[in-house]
């Protein structure tokens, strides 16, 4: 069976510091992957998808930005964190007829 | 501009009791839409998958309407319970199935 890994947690950070964040998919191969942020109070906003390795699309120009260096793994990063990048962040991964199922999230915390 | 509406916001409802949900969007083309469960702090999790065809779907005590027509979707909640309490989130996946728009979501709490 298909699964997600998502990490970590929880994260707090200080403004300026980088950010890693890191998403596996386990029990598929050349998924399409995603990464959402849910601020407090919204819906789920996207910020990247991947259709494959090394193939990153943008939906929101911000500060942040996405790799996939491995069919199965999805990489958000900052170089450095502003405020306004406190929230939520899921990942996801969807294949046509399969269906979305999303990670467990990041609660992301910058002070 | 694609968006997914729903409604009310927020419900409150005694524990045993039923309530629906409803979903409005303008996604186009159309490929399916799906209903959320997501608990405080957690990632969402799938309770229903409906392509244009289907016009219902039961998951449990969860059962999901679409007309692909008038562009609405409801879930409904029988017999509630107190684990029910969470966010309900609509999404309608685009044509091509690669691109999700997500509704804001509607707040449940159940009560005793």
């Amino acid at each position: 069976s298909q699964t997600i890994h998502q990490w970590p947690a929880t994260l707090v950070q200080p403004v300026g510091s980088p950010l890693s964040l890191e998403c596996t998919v386990e029990g598929t191969s050349n998924p399409n992957l995603y990464w959402y942020r849910q601020a407090a109070g919204r819906g789920l906003q996207l910020l990247f998808y991947s259709v494959g390795i090394g193939q990153i699309s943008s939906e929101v120009p911000q500060n942040l930005s996405a790799s996939r260096p491995q069919d199965r793994q999805f990489i958000l990063s900052s170089k450095k964190l502003l405020l306004s990048d406190s929230g939520f962040y899921l990942c996801a991964w969807g294949s046509w007829g399969y269906g979305y199922t999303f990670g467990s999230g990041t609660r992301l915390t910058v002070v | 501009k694609n968006q997914v509406e729903q409604s009310p916001q927020s419900l409150i409802i005694l524990e045993g009791k039923n309530c629906t949900l409803q979903c409005n969007y303008t996604v186009s083309p159309f490929s399916n839409l799906r209903w959320y469960k997501q608990d405080t702090g957690r990632g969402p999790v799938s309770l229903t998958i409906m392509t244009f065809s289907e016009n219902t779907k039961s998951n449990g005590r969860y059962t999901a309407t679409l007309d692909a027509d008038t562009k609405q979707s409801s879930l409904h909640i029988t017999a509630s319970q107190l684990s029910d309490s969470a966010s309900y989130i609509c999404v309608v996946s685009e044509g091509g199935g690669n691109k999700l728009t997500f509704g804001t979501g509607t707040q449940l709490k159940v009560e005793l």
